[in-house]
């Protein structure tokens, strides 16, 4: 089945700094992946589609200054957040899907701590 | 503007007792919906999508376009369907994926 690959799976970093997060498709090509940020005890929220080749399309609300995506192969897509603030702290899970599937595929996710 | 609805947080229930997850949608165009589960420290994974019409681990679900609803259903729930339930709504244009607020199912021995 696709599998969806992830990492890190936990990172903390200091105020300031840029963490970045790889999310692979192992064993299919994906042009679209999709980024999504949890907060505790809430549901996912679509922070911005990740299209290979070309720039993301981010929901409203999503600084795309902040959150830097980049989908240079169609097997991977990566999510950079710039100048971590502790309010970014929160669980960022990835997905994709093969072409011409519906279901989509989740990354383990990963938790983001800023101090 | 929300577009899928849980409305339960939590739900409850005794092993064997019949098992309703509730979901409402919002959409003006024709959506595809599903039905994701997650359980304790493992990802998200699909549970079923209304346009297979089928029935994974017991559960079902269908698609009631005049109340806008896909409910999720088992007759006899089992203390491994214990975990959180997502409703997710598809745009048919757009290829994004929205998602509910999440229920809680606890199945008690």
């Amino acid at each position: 089945g696709a599998v969806v690959s992830q990492h890190p799976s936990r990172v903390i970093c200091k105020s300031g700094t840029s963490v970045k997060i790889e999310c692979r498709s192992l064993d299919f090509q994906a042009t679209t992946m999709f980024w999504y940020r949890q907060f505790p005890k809430q549901s996912l929220m679509l922070m911005a589609t990740s299209n290979e080749g070309s720039k993301a399309t981010y929901e409203q609300g999503v600084e795309k200054d902040k959150f830097l995506i980049n989908h240079a192969s169609l097997t991977l897509s990566t999510l950079t957040v710039t100048s971590a603030h502790p309010e970014d702290s929160s669980f960022y899970i990835c997905s994709a899907s093969l072409t011409g599937n519906s279901g989509y595929t989740f990354g383990s996710g990963t938790r983001l701590t800023v101090v | 503007a929300q577009r899928v609805t849980q409305p339960e947080k939590l739900l409850s229930v005794f092993k064997g007792a019949p098992v309703e997850l509730k979901c409402n949608y919002s959409y003006s165009g024709s959506p595809e919906l599903f039905w994701y589960v997650q359980y304790s420290r493992q990802r998200l994974q699909l549970l079923l999508r209304h346009i297979s019409r089928e029935s994974i681990k017991g559960f079902t679900a269908d698609l009631n376009k005049g109340e806008t609803s896909f409910h999720l259903k088992k007759p006899f729930a089992q203390e491994e369907d214990s975990a959180m339930y997502y409703c997710a709504l598809r745009e048919d244009n757009f290829n994004k994926f929205y998602f509910g607020s999440g229920t809680k199912l606890n199945v008690k021995p």
